[in-house]
């Protein structure tokens, strides 16, 4: 599969504990995208970065919670002293920046489950 | 700000029925609107863009900048088209989704 692969795809923790999910992008995309989706919503734009800048922060993304993209390649997000309010689906989606194309393609998403 | 609302969060319909999903959007410069679809255990994944001007899998959405809609039309739904589906809007360099429609085609 040379889609977006995200790792991993489910995770369960305990209130208080970090987690991290990484997200590995299509190789050429220079774009990376983080959203949240929770039931019976829409994904929700929490960051982006363009090659290993970061762009964008949503407001949702509070303190605790980080995104790196070292390299322009893959991309981590962190969340720190979990709570349960951020169980959610995480996806990562990646795109090109090009004039004309700029669809972006999704990741099968991270699952976490806080309890 | 920008915002996409969808309506409608469950949508029923025999097949064979024509289909509209509405989607409604607010964005004070020229927004590029979207429609994504999530099968069944699958990835959110494009389903056409407004630019494009294309039909997909029978699937049609016009931009109507005086009514700020981009709502998606098909005109004999199939059951293979039962899915969630998210209007997007990108605006500046992200794009922000609606809630989603779930449609659902009955036999």
């Amino acid at each position: 599969d040379t889609g977006v692969s995200q790792n991993p795809r489910h995770k369960i923790t305990k209130r208080g504990q970090n987690v991290t999910f990484r997200c590995d992008p299509i190789s050429e995309h220079n774009r990376l995208y983080w959203y949240r989706q929770t039931l019976g919503q829409g994904p929700e734009f929490l960051t982006y970065f363009q090659n290993e800048a970061q762009l964008e922060k949503s407001r949702l993304l509070s303190d605790r919670f980080s995104a790196e993209r070292p390299k322009g390649s893959f991309s981590t997000l962190e969340i720190q002293r979990t709570e349960q309010g951020d169980s959610a689906m995480y996806l990562c989606a990646s795109s090109l920046s090009t004039v004309g194309n700029t669809e972006a393609f999704f990741g099968q998403g991270t699952r976490l489950t806080v309890v | 700000a920008q915002r996409v609302t969808q309506p409608e969060k469950l949508l029923s319909v025999f097949k064979g029925a024509p289909v509209e999903l509405k989607c409604n959007y607010s964005y004070s410069g020229s927004p590029e609107l979207f429609w994504y679809v999530q099968y069944s255990r699958q990835r959110l994944q494009l389903l056409l863009r407004h630019i494009s001007r294309e039909s997909i899998k029978g699937f049609t959405a016009d931009l109507n900048k005086g009514e700020t809609s981009f709502h998606l039309k098909k005109p004999f739904a199939q059951e293979e088209d039962s899915a969630m589906y998210y209007c997007a809007l990108r605006g500046g360099d992200k794009v922000i989704f609606g809630p989603g429609t779930s449609l659902s085609v009955i036999p």
